[in-house]
């Protein structure tokens, strides 16, 4: 069956540290992965896009990488800021699908 | 600018009770318009999707159904609530196609509370 695993459910890191998100997933053969952040009680925002054709994609003090041979994403915060704190998602099509499958994400707490 | 607006915000329903939660959405043609579910403790679910007037996927067999009576109106509905489904409701809507890659903006969500 089809399976998206975000590593854990929670994750604190000191203030001024890189966090590190990993994504896995199996059965999908994905055109896009996509991470999302949500906030407590709103609805997630859309964060990156990467496509099944690249390594690496950097906005800001962001990083998402997509390995599609490991059927993994890592998503990197440089710098990490208590602002940072949320739940991040990542996400996932079937490619020709128009559906998305969200992973249960990840709760990250930057300390300061 | 495309918005996206859901109502109503939260809502206390008694079980048995019918349900309708509607989404609009501003600013863009043809929209893939999507109903998201998240429990407690849980991912987001999806729930429904559609791709265009009258035409509408399930993804999940419940008793929730839903409707797109216009373009950019998404409207989801219950005649007999469960408390099974009590949780957080988002409608979100992409464009897919021509560069643009299915990224979702969602609303700012239904909290359902079933008693």
């Amino acid at each position: 069956s089809q399976k998206i695993e975000q590593n854990s459910e929670a994750l604190n890191i000191q203030e001024g540290k890189t966090a590190t998100l990993t994504c896995n997933y199996t059965n999908y053969s994905p055109a896009y992965l996509q991470w999302y952040r949500q906030d407590p009680g709103r609805g997630p925002v859309f964060l990156l896009l990467i496509r099944e054709n690249e390594k690496e994609k950097r906005k800001e003090r962001l990083k998402v990488t997509f390995d599609t041979t490991l059927k993994q994403s890592l998503f990197h915060i440089t710098a990490s800021q208590p602002a940072d704190s949320a739940t991040y998602l990542c996400a996932l099509d079937e490619a020709g699908s128009y559906q998305l499958t969200f992973g249960k994400g990840t709760k990250l707490s930057v300390i300061p | 600018s495309q918005t996206i607006h859901q109502w109503p915000a939260t809502l206390v329903q008694p079980v048995g009770s019918p349900l309708s939660l509607e989404c609009t959405v501003e600013g863009t043609s043809n929209p893939n318009l999507y109903w998201y579910r998240q429990a407690a403790g849980r991912g987001l679910q999806l729930l429904f999707y559609s791709v265009g007037i009258g035409q509408i996927s399930s993804e999940v067999p419940q008793n929730l159904s839903a409707s797109r009576p216009q373009d950019r109106q998404f409207i989801l509905s219950s005649k007999k609530l469960l408390l099974s489904d009590s949780g957080f409701y988002l409608c979100a809507w992409s464009v897919w196609g021509g560069g643009d890659t299915g990224e979702l903006f969602f609303g700012e969500g239904s909290r359902l509370t079933v008693l």
